[in-house]
């Protein structure tokens, strides 16, 4: 079955570090897409992706980076970690083309920053 | 900019009672409209989606949601809650020829069922 995993679920990481988080599909989608979850402010978008090579800025972007080299992955990259950036980070794709498209989440992956 | 507020960050039934979930998008254009539900330590689930064919929509679970343009609403209920239900429901929009697939999303509702 297609599917959408993240790697790893749980980090624990120090100030200052960088960071990266895998998001890999197995549905061939267009879309990808990142969002950090945090109590109180819901899923916020941080980088998307319309396809190989296309990357956008989403509404909390600063600190983050994402690189689009295939279809099925799309990382995320903390550059220098900070105490803010603990949350909980989901990837989502969808097959693109259509407003009407579902986004299908990955299990998301938690992140410490100590 | 579009927006969707959801009434109420945690709402309790008691099982077999109705569940009522409020969402209300701000848009002068009305756009597409989803519900999604998160099982604890779980990534989110769709739960239903409005795409402008029947103002009423149904999803799984039991669940339904009904279009109204003139309150713009997209509220979530099930006739009979079950414990199973605990979870947290976020309700989501996208505009309609709008980005290709950025959604955005409410700050969630926490509904406990109890026994």
């Amino acid at each position: 079955d297609a599917e959408i995993t993240q790697s790893p679920r749980h980090k624990i990481t120090e100030t200052g570090r960088q960071v990266t988080l895998a998001c890999h599909q197995t549905w061939n989608h267009n879309n990808m897409f990142w969002y950090r979850q945090d109590l109180g402010h819901g899923l916020r978008l941080i980088h998307y992706s319309y396809g190989v090579q296309d990357t956008n800025k989403g509404e909390v972007s600063d600190g983050y980076s994402v690189s689009r080299s295939n279809t099925e992955d799309l990382p995320l990259t903390l550059e220098s970690a900070a105490s803010s950036q603990t949350s909980v980070y989901f990837c989502a794709s969808s097959a693109g083309g259509a407003s009407t498209d579902t986004q299908y989440f990955g299990p998301g992956t938690r992140l410490t920053v100590l | 900019a579009q927006s969707v507020t959801q009434l109420g960050s945690h709402v309790s039934v008691s099982e077999g009672a109705l569940v009522l979930l409020r969402c209300n998008y701000s848009s002068s254009v009305p756009p597409y409209l989803f519900w999604y539900v998160q099982y604890p330590n779980q990534g989110l689930q769709l739960l239903l989606k409005y795409t402008s064919a029947a103002t009423l929509v149904k999803g799984i679970n039991g669940f339904e949601a009904e279009f109204k343009k003139s309150e713009t609403s997209f509220h979530l209920t099930k006739p009979s809650a079950h414990m199973s239900d605990a979870a947290e429901y976020f309700c989501a929009v996208r505009m309609y020829g709008g980005s290709q697939g950025n959604l955005i999303f409410g700050k969630g509702t926490k509904l406990s069922v109890k026994p």
